[in-house]
C-alpha cells in the first residue's frame, strides 16, 4: 500500500536558518503530494501541493519539488521565523471512491528559537 | 474558514463506556473523514463517507463505527472505549464541491477532539 516517510523531529533551528524536512513516499501510479502544517492547538491546514513530477509547490516562503526519480518531496525554506514553529506533515493522495484519501507521514515538529 | 465544527472538543471517559464524536460541516461537501492523531504515527484514517449513508473503513477501523444520515453530519462512535483509543480525533472534508471535476486534493480539517479513556 501507499506510505509516506518523513524525518523524525524535533528539528530545532535559530531564526533565519535554512530549513529542510525530508519526505519520501511509496505509491502506485502518480499520486499528488502535499505538505500540511499544524500550529499548536489547531487542525491541519494545507501549506503547499504538487500534482505531477517536477512540479514545485510554494507558499509563505516554503517550497517543495515533486521528484519522481527519487520518490521525494522535501520541504525547504530559506529563512525560518519563530512563527513557523509547528508540526509539518507530508502526505500523498490516491484518488479512489473516497475522493481525496490522504496517507500521512508521522509528522516533524519544528521549533524555531529567536 | 472551511465551516467544520467538532464536538465535544475535550472528553474524559472511562473504559467500557460508549462515546460519540460529532463532525458538522456547512460546506455541502460530499466526502467526510475521521482521522486519529497519535505521536509517531501521524494521522491515520479511521472511516470515511462518500455520501449520505455511504461509508467505508479506513486503516484503523476496529472498535469504531460511523454514521452519516445527513450531508452535514458525520458521527464517530466508540461502542466500548478502551485506553488504546485515547487520542486526538480530527474530522476532515474534501475540497470538492458538487459538480466539480477532478479533485483538488485538498482536505479541510476541524480543530480536533481530544479524548482520554481512563
Amino acid at each position: 500500500g501507499d506510505s509516506v516517510t518523513q524525518m523524525e523531529g524535533p528539528v530545532t533551528l535559530s531564526e533565519e536558518a535554512f530549513l529542510t524536512i525530508n519526505c519520501t513516499y511509496t505509491a502506485t501510479g502518480y499520486p499528488s503530494l502535499f505538505w500540511y502544517v499544524q500550529y499548536p492547538g489547531e487542525g491541519l491546514q494545507l501549506l503547499l501541493k504538487a500534482t505531477k513530477a517536477d512540479d514545485k509547490g510554494s507558499n509563505k516562503g516554503f517550497e517543495a519539488t515533486y521528484r519522481k526519480e527519487t520518490t521525494s518531496f522535501h520541504l525547504e525554506k530559506g529563512s525560518v521565523q519563530v512563527s513557523d514553529s509547528a508540526v509539518y506533515f507530508c502526505a500523498l493522495s490516491s484518488l479512489n471512491n473516497a475522493g481525496n484519501m490522504l496517507t500521512f507521514g508521522g509528522g516533524t515538529r519544528l521549533m524555531v528559537k529567536p | 474558514d472551511a465551516g467544520i465544527t467538532q464536538s465535544p472538543r475535550h472528553k474524559v471517559t472511562e473504559t467500557g463506556t460508549p462515546v460519540t464524536l460529532r463532525c458538522h460541516q456547512t460546506e455541502n461537501h460530499r466526502y467526510m473523514y475521521w482521522y486519529r492523531q497519535d505521536p509517531g504515527h501521524g494521522l491515520r484514517l479511521i472511516h470515511y463517507s462518500y455520501g449520505v449513508k455511504d461509508t467505508d473503513k479506513g486503516e484503523v477501523s476496529d472498535g469504531y463505527s460511523v454514521s452519516r444520515s445527513k450531508t452535514e453530519d458525520f458521527l464517530l462512535t466508540l461502542e466500548s472505549a478502551t485506553s488504546s483509543q485515547t487520542s486526538v480525533y480530527f474530522c476532515a472534508i474534501s475540497g470538492d464541491k458538487p459538480g466539480q471535476g477532478r479533485s483538488t486534493g485538498e482536505l479541510f480539517f476541524g480543530e480536533g477532539s481530544r479524548l482520554t479513556v481512563l
